[in-house]
């Protein structure tokens, strides 16, 4: 177990719909990332936070937004879904310290997202 | 900009065996981090082995090493006596932070998807 939670597990809905997906990271930590990852595809990065501010983005659609709150969970919002948005959706959070001894990325199980 | 290639789409190995993934970086920085993630059937993403570029010393994880080589800008992931649980795909991935920003960046490879075989 990662520590990082994400909601929920799986989503189905129409096209055109809006969905959000939540992210808890772990405890301590500051950053949190999404990614993308369509059916046997590598690892798209969307968008990342650090201490409820943007701080990266990447490949992600005008029809996409998140943000990050207070309490450090985050918040992917999707909107006017097609189907080529059909696919799991990684969040993974980091400790972002100043010093990088022990930076890595731990992942969600991801929400797996069928859009019909 | 940073790139990781990973030139091997797929692998297959013997159980028992031992398998060499590779993975290619391109990067004018100097410090910087090295990751290999493992993605097994159920999809969840695992840390397999970290690897910080100012050590010169190879790092290990029981079954799993890695060949470090800053100079021809290497890193690749062998696993020793493979299990039929090591059948996933293994994600190569790069990181380097900026301290005056104090940002992290991630970049990660496509993917080698390894098949192991009893």
């Amino acid at each position: 177990d990662s520590g990082v939670t994400q909601t929920p597990k799986h989503l189905i809905t129409a096209t055109g719909q809006r969905v959000t997906l939540r992210c808890s990271p772990r405890s301590g930590d500051l950053s949190v990332y999404w990614y993308q990852q369509s059916l046997d595809q590598g690892l798209q990065f969307l968008i990342q936070y650090y201490n409820g501010e943007e701080r990266a983005k990447g490949n992600i659609l005008e029809r996409f937004s998140a943000q990050q709150f207070p309490d450090l969970h985050s918040e992917l919002n999707l909107s006017s879904l097609e189907l080529g948005d059909s696919a799991l959706y990684f969040c993974a959070s980091s400790p972002h310290r100043e010093i990088a001894t022990n930076e890595k990325l731990f992942f969600g199980s991801g929400t797996q997202l069928s859009v019909l | 900009a940073q790139t990781v290639t990973q030139s091997q789409p797929e692998m297959s190995v013997q159980e028992a065996e031992t398998v060499t993934l590779s993975c290619t970086y391109d990067t004018s920085e100097n410090n910087y981090y090295l990751f290999w993630y493992k993605q097994p059937p159920s999809r969840q993403m695992i840390l397999v082995i970290r690897q910080e570029a100012y050590k010169q010393q190879n790092a290990t994880e029981n079954r799993f090493s890695v060949n470090f080589q800053k100079a021809a800008k290497s890193f690749s992931l062998k696993i020793s006596d493979s299990q039929l649980g090591d059948t996933a795909m293994y994600f190569c991935a790069f990181m380097k932070h900026r301290y005056l920003s104090g940002t992290y960046k991630y970049i990660f490879g496509t993917g080698t998807r390894l098949k192991v075989l009893a």
